[in-house]
């Protein structure tokens, strides 16, 4: 059971490049959350989704685009990079609003 | 996340218990709870607290609530090495879909 995958794990963007990560989840959530952690600041929400086809924006969405064509897909999306989306991005999904949520290991991104 | 604070830092010993404090500060919060995160890898959710409840108990995992001083712990018994990692406290406002994260305590066991 691979739960919630990230890919990729580690990229190297320069300034101004575009890249989509990849989040799936076999577990049949509905739920699916973009996060990124930056040190001292915790983990801060990007974008949400609460079912396929549905979107939304969380605390920190400038700079970025998701998509949800299929339930078990994720995506975030860099359209233009900048050096301040270097950070550690995590992908989680959960079943229901309240139940656990299951986080990916994580995707290392640095922009120059 | 402003709203849910928590220190950077925590060091033990061995078999010592470890009491790791968040502060929140929106009255509303539904659902609170601690995640743990070891080097290299997600958040694993530890535990969690419903608003109504003082306290929750689960193997060497205390959790403390004090909805009127908004204060929030998590006490490890006989802390081992392998507790060494981040812990984050988190909190559910309401019927709010996402949660709002602290800053993570580091916690450390020494031999």
């Amino acid at each position: 059971n691979a739960g919630v995958t990230q890919t990729p794990k580690f990229r190297v963007l320069k300034t101004g490049q575009s890249m989509t990560l990849l989040c799936a989840q076999d577990m049949n959530h509905e739920y699916m959350y973009w996060y990124r952690q930056d040190p001292g600041m915790g983990l801060r929400l990007i974008h949400y989704s609460v079912g396929e086809g549905t979107t939304a924006k969380g605390e920190v969405p400038d700079g970025y685009n998701v998509s949800r064509l299929k339930k078990q897909n994720f995506l975030l999306g860099l359209e233009s990079a900048a050096p301040s989306q270097t950070s550690v991005y995590f992908c989680a999904s959960s079943h229901q609003l309240n139940t656990e949520a299951f986080f990916g290991q994580g995707t290392r991104l640095t922009v120059v | 996340g402003e709203d849910v604070e928590q220190s950077l830092f925590l060091s033990v010993r061995e078999g010592d218990s470890s009491v790791i404090n968040c502060t929140y500060t929106d009255s509303s919060s539904t659902y609170l709870y601690w995640y743990k995160q070891e080097p290299g890898a997600g958040l694993q959710l530890l535990t969690y607290i419903f608003s109504n409840m003082d306290m929750k108990q689960d193997q060497r995992l205390t959790v403390l609530l004090n909805k009127k001083d908004k204060h929030l712990s998590l006490r490890i018994a006989d802390t081992q090495t392998g507790d060494s990692a981040i812990y984050f406290c988190a909190e559910r406002k309401g019927s709010a879909r996402q949660l709002t994260f602290g800053s993570g305590t580091q916690l450390t066991v020494l031999p």
